[in-house]
C-alpha cells in the first residue's frame, strides 16, 4: 500500500545552518504531496504542496522538489531561523480512499541562536 | 483563511466518564477528520466524516465514537474515559471533492490536550 516515510528526528541546527528533512513516499499513481509543519501548542498548517511530478512547492524560504524518478519530496531552506523550530509532516492522500491523507511520523527540528 | 474552533485547548476528565470534544469549521467543507497525537507516534486517524450524518472509521476507532448532525460541526465522543485515553487530539476539515478536493490540503484547529485521570 501507499506509504509516507521521513528521517527521524530530532533534528537540531543552529541558526542560519542549512536544513533537509528527507521524505521519500511509496503510491499508486501521481499523487499530490504536502510539508505540513506544526509549531510548538498549534495544529498543523500547511507548509507546501507539488501537485505533480518535477513541480516545486515554496513557502516562507522552504522548498520542496516532486521527483518521480527517486520518489521523493525532500524539505529544504538555505537558512533556517529559530522561529522555524517546530515539527516538519510529509503526507500524500491515500489512493485507496482520497479524501484520507497517509502522514509521515513528524521530524522535530530544534534552531539554536 | 478556513477557521477550524475547536472546543477547548485543555481538558481534564476522570476515568469512565463520557467526554465530548467539539470543532466546528466555517468553510462549508466536506470532509472533517479527527486525529490523535502521541509522541514518536505521529498523527492517527480517528473517525472521519464526508457528510452529514455519514461517518467512516479510521486506524483507532476503538473506544471513540463521532457525530456529525450539522456539517460544520464534528464531535467525537469518549464513552467512557480511559487513561490511555490521554492525549492531543486534533480535528482538521477539508473541501472534498473526487478529483479537485485531491489537490487541497486538510484545514486543522488548535487541538485539545486531554487528560484523564
Amino acid at each position: 500500500g501507499d506509504s509516507v516515510t521521513q528521517m527521524e528526528g530530532p533534528v537540531t541546527l543552529s541558526e542560519e545552518a542549512f536544513l533537509t528533512i528527507n521524505c521519500t513516499y511509496t503510491a499508486t499513481g501521481y499523487p499530490s504531496l504536502f510539508w505540513y509543519v506544526q509549531y510548538p501548542g498549534e495544529g498543523l498548517q500547511l507548509l507546501l504542496k507539488a501537485t505533480k511530478a518535477d513541480d516545486k512547492g515554496s513557502n516562507k524560504g522552504f522548498e520542496a522538489t516532486y521527483r518521480k524518478e527517486t520518489t521523493s519530496f525532500h524539505l529544504e531552506k538555505g537558512s533556517v531561523q529559530v522561529s522555524d523550530s517546530a515539527v516538519y509532516f510529509c503526507a500524500l492522500p491515500n489512493a485507496g480512499n482520497n479524501r484520507k491523507l497517509i502522514w509521515g511520523l513528524g521530524t522535530s527540528l530544534a534552531v539554536n541562536p | 483563511d478556513v477557521k477550524v474552533t475547536q472546543s477547548s485547548r485543555y481538558l481534564v476528565k476522570r476515568t469512565g466518564e463520557k467526554v465530548f470534544l467539539e470543532c466546528v469549521q466555517d468553510m462549508d467543507h466536506e470532509n472533517m477528520f479527527w486525529y490523535r497525537q502521541d509522541p514518536g507516534l505521529g498523527l492517527r486517524l480517528i473517525y472521519f466524516s464526508y457528510d452529514v450524518k455519514m461517518k467512516e472509521k479510521g486506524d483507532i476507532p476503538e473506544g471513540y465514537s463521532v457525530s456529525r448532525e450539522k456539517k460544520e460541526r464534528f464531535s467525537l465522543i469518549l464513552e467512557s474515559a480511559s487513561t490511555n485515553q490521554t492525549s492531543m487530539y486534533l480535528c482538521a476539515s477539508h473541501l472534498g471533492g473526487h478529483t479537485s478536493g485531491l489537490h487541497q490540503p486538510q484545514h486543522f484547529g488548535d487541538g485539545t490536550r486531554l487528560s484523564i485521570l
